[in-house]
C-alpha cells in the first residue's frame, strides 16, 4: 500500500510568517503534487514535481514555492503567509503523471 | 478553457434509493478518475476509466465513461449510510501532466 504522510494535520500561523508543509511517500513514486482544496472549488494544483529537484507550476503557484531534494520528500513553502492562504493542503503522489494519485491526510492551515 | 463540471454539488437522499452523479468535461479525454473523500479525511481512489464505454463497479457504486459525450456517471444503487461522502471526478486532459478536478458532490444518505 502506498503511504503518504504530511507533517501536520492542523496548523495555525500568523500573517507574514514563513510556513513549511512537508510530504513524505514510501512508494518510490516519481511524481508528487501539492493541491489546495477550498469548498466549492475542488482541488487546485499549486505545484508538482516529476523528479528530484524538478518542479512545474500548477494553476495557482503565486505565493508558494516548493522543494524536492530527495525523491520521497516534497515540501511546500509559503514565503509570507496571508489570510487568503487559509485552506486545506493535500499532497499526492503517482507513479506516472497520468496515473492514479494517492493522497496524504491533508494539512488544514489557518492564517490569522 | 478546460472545465470539469459535476452535478449535483449537493445531494441528500434516503437509504435504499438509487441516484446518479454526473461529470461533464469540456475537451477530449480518454481517462477519468473518481475519488471519494470522507469528512475530515483525504481522498481515496475509487475508479479509473480508461476508454469509451468503460464501466467499473464496486459494491453499490458503478461508474461509466462516454468519451463522445464527454460525460461520466457515478451511479449509486440502493444507497446505504456508509456511502455518505464527497465524490470527485478528475479528468486527464491529454495535454499535460495535470488532472482537472470537478468541484465535488457532497452526498448525504439518511437512514
Amino acid at each position: 500500500d502506498v503511504k503518504v504522510t504530511q507533517s501536520s494535520r492542523y496548523l495555525v500561523k500568523r500573517t507574514g510568517e514563513k510556513v513549511f508543509l512537508e510530504c513524505v511517500q514510501d512508494m518510490d513514486h516519481e511524481n508528487m503534487f501539492w493541491y489546495r482544496q477550498d469548498p466549492g472549488l475542488g482541488l487546485r494544483l499549486i505545484y508538482f514535481s516529476y523528479d528530484v529537484k524538478m518542479k512545474e507550476k500548477g494553476d495557482i503557484p503565486e505565493g508558494y514555492s516548493v522543494s524536492r531534494e530527495k525523491k520521497e520528500r516534497f515540501s511546500l513553502i509559503l514565503e509570507s503567509a496571508s489570510t487568503n492562504q487559509t485552506s486545506m493542503y493535500l499532497c499526492a503522489t503517482a507513479l506516472w503523471t497520468q496515473e492514479t494519485q494517492y493522497f496524504g491526510p491533508g494539512t488544514r492551515l489557518l492564517v490569522l | 478553457e478546460l472545465k470539469v463540471e459535476q452535478n449535483p454539488l449537493f445531494l441528500s437522499m434516503q437509504e435504499g434509493k438509487n441516484y446518479t452523479i454526473y461529470c461533464n468535461y469540456s475537451t477530449t479525454s480518454d481517462r477519468l478518475y473518481w475519488y471519494r473523500q470522507d469528512p475530515g479525511k483525504s481522498l481515496e481512489s475509487l475508479f479509473v476509466l480508461l476508454s469509451n464505454g468503460a464501466v467499473k463497479q464496486e459494491g453499490r457504486l458503478m461508474a461509466s465513461l462516454d468519451t463522445k459525450a464527454r460525460l461520466s456517471t457515478l451511479h449509486i444503487t440502493a444507497a446505504v449510510h456508509d456511502l455518505s461522502a464527497t465524490y470527485f471526478c478528475a479528468v486527464d486532459m491529454n495535454s499535460n501532466y495535470q488532472l482537472i478536478w470537478g468541484a465535488g458532490t457532497k452526498l448525504i444518505i439518511k437512514p
